[in-house]
Parts: structure tokens; C-alpha cells; sequence
């Protein structure tokens, strides 16, 4: 069955520190990934997205990602983290058919 | 605005007593999916719609039903509620591409709770 691992379930920075989040899926085919963002105590947003072309796709509030079609992964990264990252992080893989499939999420703490 | 709405918020029922979590939204668009988030465990799709009248079932769709009759609207009907749908749902909703798929907007939840 297809499925999106994201290994660090709870990560801790402090202000400044650079962030990676690891995201690995299980497809061979073409697939279109995601990530989400759900900031306490409210919905989810779509951080960015990769489709085709450029596999580093750039997002919001400084984010980015790198698809490695090799590896199987899209791992999201930034060079500065704020307090205000506090979220919950979200990977998410499409395989073309409308079925998303969601990693179970990493939760990341900023301290000030 | 351009939202999904979920109604209701908070619920709190009883096993077995039948249940409908309504979700609309005001963007057009055809594709709309619910999902539970649980811990541990992310979120998980149990039906999603690409359009009026066509329904498909998610990674977890046992003991849950849907309807699409209007394009902006998409409820969820629990028809017997059971302890292990205790969980945290939400209803999207996106835009369907030829070139590109778009992103999936987000209600903001209904939390419920089977005792």
C-alpha cells in the first residue's frame, strides 16, 4: 500500500536554527506532494507544491522543498526559523488519483 | 471570503445515534474530501467527490456514508456512531486542473466525540 513516512514526530529549535523535516513516500509512479502546515488551533494551509519542472519549489514564509526522485523523498527546509513556526508539519502525496495520503505530521516547537 | 464551512464546530453524541457533519464552501469548486485527524496517525481520507453525484471511498471509509446532490455542499452522515470515531474531521475542497492540480482548501474541523 502506498504510504508517506515522516520520521521526526516532535522536533525542538530554537529561534535561528535551521529546520529540515524528512518526508519519504512509498510510489513509483508520478506523484504530486505537498505540504501542509496547521498552526495551533486552526486549519490546515498549504505550505507548497511540486507538480513538475523545478524539483526545488520555493513557498511561503521562507519555506522550500526539494524533490529527490531518487529517494523517494521531499524534504522541507528553512534556514532561519521564527517562534511563530510553531505548527504542525504535513506531508501529503497524490499519485494522481485524487486519493491524497497524509504523513502522520511532525511537530515542531521554536523556543524564543 | 473564499472558505469551507463545517458545521457543527463540537459534538458530543452517544453510540449509535445517526449523525450528519455538514461542509460547504463558496469557491466552485468540484472536488471536496473529508478526512480525520487522529494521533499518531495524521489525517486519513474516508470519501472524497470529484463532482455532483460522484463519490469515492478513501483509505478508511467503514461505518461512514457521504452525498454529493450540490456542488457546494458535501455532509458527512455517521448513519451508528461508534467509541472509535471519536476523532477530529475535516472537509476540503479544491479546484480540479487539466495541467496542475490545486491546492486543497481546508475547513477548520469538527471535533467529535462518541461515548
Amino acid at each position: 500500500a502506498q504510504s508517506v513516512s515522516q520520521h521526526n514526530h516532535h522536533v525542538i529549535l530554537s529561534e535561528a536554527a535551521s529546520l529540515e523535516l524528512g518526508c519519504n513516500y512509498s510510489y513509483g509512479g508520478t506523484v504530486n506532494l505537498f505540504w501542509y502546515v496547521q498552526y495551533p488551533g486552526q486549519h490546515l494551509q498549504l505550505l507548497l507544491k511540486y507538480f513538475s519542472g523545478d524539483p526545488l519549489v520555493k513557498g511561503i514564509k521562507g519555506f522550500e522543498a526539494e524533490f529527490i526522485k531518487s529517494k523517494f523523498s521531499f524534504n522541507l527546509r528553512k534556514p532561519s526559523v521564527q517562534w511563530s513556526d510553531t505548527a504542525e508539519y504535513f506531508c501529503a502525496v497524490d499519485p494522481g488519483t485524487y486519493k491524497y495520503i497524509f504523513g502522520t505530521g511532525t511537530r515542531l516547537k521554536v523556543l524564543a | 471570503e473564499a472558505q469551507v464551512t463545517q458545521n457543527p464546530r463540537y459534538l458530543i453524541t452517544v453510540t449509535g445515534k445517526k449523525l450528519t457533519v455538514t461542509c460547504s464552501q463558496n469557491m466552485n469548486h468540484e472536488y471536496m474530501s473529508w478526512y480525520r485527524q487522529d494521533p499518531g496517525l495524521g489525517l486519513r481520507q474516508i470519501y472524497y467527490s470529484m463532482n455532483v453525484e460522484v463519490t469515492d471511498k478513501g483509505d478508511v471509509p467503514e461505518g461512514y456514508k457521504v452525498s454529493r446532490k450540490e456542488k457546494r455542499n458535501f455532509p458527512l452522515i455517521l448513519e451508528s456512531p461508534s467509541p472509535n470515531q471519536t476523532s477530529l474531521y475535516f472537509c476540503a475542497s479544491s479546484a480540479v486542473g487539466v495541467s496542475s492540480y490545486n491546492e486543497q482548501f481546508f475547513g477548520p474541523g469538527t471535533r467529535l466525540t462518541v461515548l
